[in-house]
């Protein structure tokens, strides 16, 4: 199992561009979250998933999108980057909302 | 509406001491408590999870309680390692499957 992949590892975006950070888990489950961390903030929700087709927005949605068309993707775009969205993204994804597995994270710097 | 608050923010011990982090959460109605470990630059890692019904969970020297009507959870490390140095992070899950943080308490272990 590769548990919970996040792509790319890091990335340097232009005020104004758009990106997706992606975010795959193996492991069939249902739950699936982003968070961003920064420092004295902690780790914020940004959007989650509880089931394919299924989103909701968090503690931080403005300036994200996300879908969830599959159990195993959970994709987060970014549609005119800022520099305030300047952070690191953590995926998340879990089975019937027992335990959290997380993925590595992507360091993204908008400039 | 939810917060976890951890106490101390930051802690330095010299290796072989036993300790105690601190978690409180402000809802008693969670499903789930989870501590993280989060080396720097690196992702976070489960250490232990006390589902709602449990008082505490074991792994080694790491001991975990949950007291639900007070709001409150310790993370209790026997024997402390340098190689135990990193952040400690406490989270809470609600039946919605949000995942709560607080902001975490950093740990030092001097050799």
């Amino acid at each position: 199992n590769a548990g919970v992949t996040q792509t790319p590892k890091f990335q340097v975006l232009k005020t104004g561009q758009s990106m997706t950070l992606q975010c795959a888990q193996d492991m069939n489950h249902e739950y699936m979250s982003w968070y961003r961390q920064d420092p004295g903030m902690g780790l914020r929700l940004i959007h989650y998933s509880v089931g394919a087709g299924i989103t909701d927005q968090g503690e931080v949605p403005n300036g994200y999108n996300v879908s969830r068309s599959t159990t195993e993707d959970f994709p987060l775009r970014l549609l005119s980057a800022a520099p305030s969205q300047t952070s690191v993204y953590f995926c998340a994804s879990s089975v019937d909302n027992y335990g959290y597995t997380f993925g590595s994270g992507t360091r993204l710097t908008v400039v | 509406k939810q917060e976890v608050t951890q106490i101390p923010a930051a802690l330095s011990v010299p290796e072989g001491e036993n300790l105690v982090l601190n978690c409180s959460f402000t809802d008693s109605a969670i499903y789930n408590l989870q501590w993280f470990r989060q080396d720097p630059g690196k992702g976070l890692t489960s250490l232990l999870l006390i589902q709602s019904s449990q008082r505490e969970q074991t792994s080694g020297r790491l001991n975990a309680s949950l007291d639900k009507s007070s709001g409150r959870s310790t993370l209790y490390i026997a024997a402390s390692q340098p190689g135990d140095s990193a952040t400690y992070l406490c989270a809470v899950t609600g039946n919605t499957g949000k995942l709560i943080f607080g902001q975490g308490t950093t740990l030092q272990v001097k050799p």
